[in-house]
């Protein structure tokens, strides 16, 4: 079965700080999709940035970045320069075959002046 | 805003009973996930339409049915309410169906539903 762990439930950054959230996954298919999503205090899931199993280099949406480290399957996000506005749930998904995906617990990020 | 509508926002409703959910994909998606959230069970997918048609299941309770209209919405109808459904029940779309893993899925802003 496929797994999604991510084991920080809280995070504390100060503003203007880089951030790494961790998350590790397990699969035995060699073509997956990786996802992460923001969800903010007034609920919507909002997608960050992707990262698929036979991309090469590791993904950038402007201040996210996906560290990609496929022999240790893991898939942490970075945030760089962080805002009060990051202040939010995050959730590391992995998608199999273009079925439904299948979330991680979060993690809690709170971000101070 | 990412395009999906979800409606209503919010709903309270008592056990026994029956609501229905209601979702608008975003214009060309033509797939239609639900997935349940609450605090115990986290982020779960329950069932998910490809133009029209059934295309995969999680944990979806036999309680609850789904389908997908013409117009590409879909209906998430929950019956027999228990106070264990109460949870935030998102729908989101892709554009393909199965066999993309690059598919991303967008959601919606979801709907509170409260059980009393």
């Amino acid at each position: 079965a496929q797994k999604i762990t991510q084991t920080q439930p809280g995070m504390f950054v100060q503003e203007k700080e880089a951030v790494t959230l961790d998350c590790t996954y397990d699969t035995s298919d060699q073509s997956y999709g990786l996802f992460w999503y923001k969800q903010p205090s007034s609920g919507e899931m909002i997608f960050l940035i992707y990262q698929g199993s036979y991309d090469e280099q590791n993904a950038t949406e402007g201040r996210y970045s996906l560290n990609f480290q496929k022999a240790r399957k893991s898939a942490n996000l970075v945030i760089s320069a962080s805002q009060l506005g990051d202040s939010a749930m995050y959730f590391c998904a992995m998608r199999i075959s273009g079925y439904a995906l299948n979330f991680g617990k979060g993690t809690s990020l709170l971000v101070t002046p | 805003d990412s395009g999906v509508t979800q409606t209503p926002k919010h709903l309270i409703t008592a056990t026994g009973q029956r609501v229905t959910l209601r979702c608008s994909p975003r214009s060309g998606d033509l797939s239609v996930y639900w997935y349940q959230q609450s605090l115990d069970q986290g982020l779960q997918f329950l069932i998910q339409y490809y133009n029209g048609e059934e295309r995969a299941k999680g944990n979806i309770l036999e309680r609850f049915s789904a389908q997908q209209f013409p117009d590409l919405h879909s209906e998430l109808n929950l019956s027999s309410l228990e106070l264990g459904d109460s949870a935030l029940y998102f729908c989101a779309s892709s554009v393909a169906g199965q066999g993309l893993t690059t598919d991303t899925q967008y959601f919606g802003p979801g709907t509170r539903l409260t059980v009393l």
